[in-house]
């Protein structure tokens, strides 16, 4: 069975700074694909950004950008010029090439100060 | 647009009810979730189906029971049975790929 750990709770960080959010995971799969969800204060789950296993580029969506380290089983996710609309929680997320359920990590609630 | 309903948004539930959340999408997708979410512990799977009247126990499928008698509708029942089962409730679809759908959520609190 997979696992995802998030080892931070919570993080802060002031507005227009970087700020790295950790995330581990355990699996004997070889493909797959790991993920990035923000949940803001309306609870809705919202796609920050998406790595296949397979690649070895990280992923970059805008500010949002990863480092992806297979053979540590690492995903951080890394978000820079932080903004007040980042504030939220961030779950990360585990997903077998082959498999069907989604694991998510404990999440890690982040709050950008102005 | 498509997307996933979720109903209520919000429930209360007295002691020995059973409640049903309903969970509806117009996606065609063929696999549909439910999860839960206690603070701390992040989402954890109760039930998924992967086709009509099919579908297979998550990691906290006791006190839960679930139907999937159409491909649009995953309806979960919160038993009796389930002894602290305040808490927020998700709902998810996909076409079997890597993306994932989320319904708003419902907030169920036992009064």
């Amino acid at each position: 069975a997979q696992t995802v750990t998030q080892s931070q709770p919570e993080m802060s960080v002031q507005e227009a700074e970087t700020v790295t959010l950790s995330c581990t995971y355990d699996t004997s799969e070889s493909n797959y694909y790991l993920f990035w969800y923000k949940q803001p204060p309306s609870r809705q789950m919202i796609l920050v950004i998406r790595q296949e296993a397979y690649k070895q580029q990280n992923a970059t969506e805008n500010r949002f950008s990863v480092n992806f380290q297979k053979a540590a089983k690492s995903f951080s996710l890394k978000i820079s010029d932080s903004q007040l609309g980042d504030t939220a929680m961030y779950f990360c997320a585990f997903k077998g090439v082959g498999g069907s359920r989604l694991t998510f990590g404990e999440g890690t609630q982040l709050t950008v100060n102005p | 647009d498509g997307g996933i309903t979720q109903s209520p948004k919000y429930l209360f539930r007295k002691e020995g009810q059973n409640v049903t959340l309903s969970c509806e999408q117009n996606l065609n997708h063929d696999a549909m979730y439910w999860y839960r979410q206690d603070p701390g512990q992040g989402l954890r799977l109760i039930y998924y189906s992967q086709i009509v009247n099919d579908f297979q126990k998550g990691d906290i499928a006791e006190g839960y029971s679930v139907s999937r008698e159409k491909k649009e509708s995953f309806p979960l029942t919160v038993t009796s049975a389930q002894k602290n089962p305040t808490a927020f409730y998700l709902c998810a679809s996909t076409y079997g790929g890597p993306g994932y759908t989320f319904g708003s959520g419902t907030r169920l609190t036992v009064v």
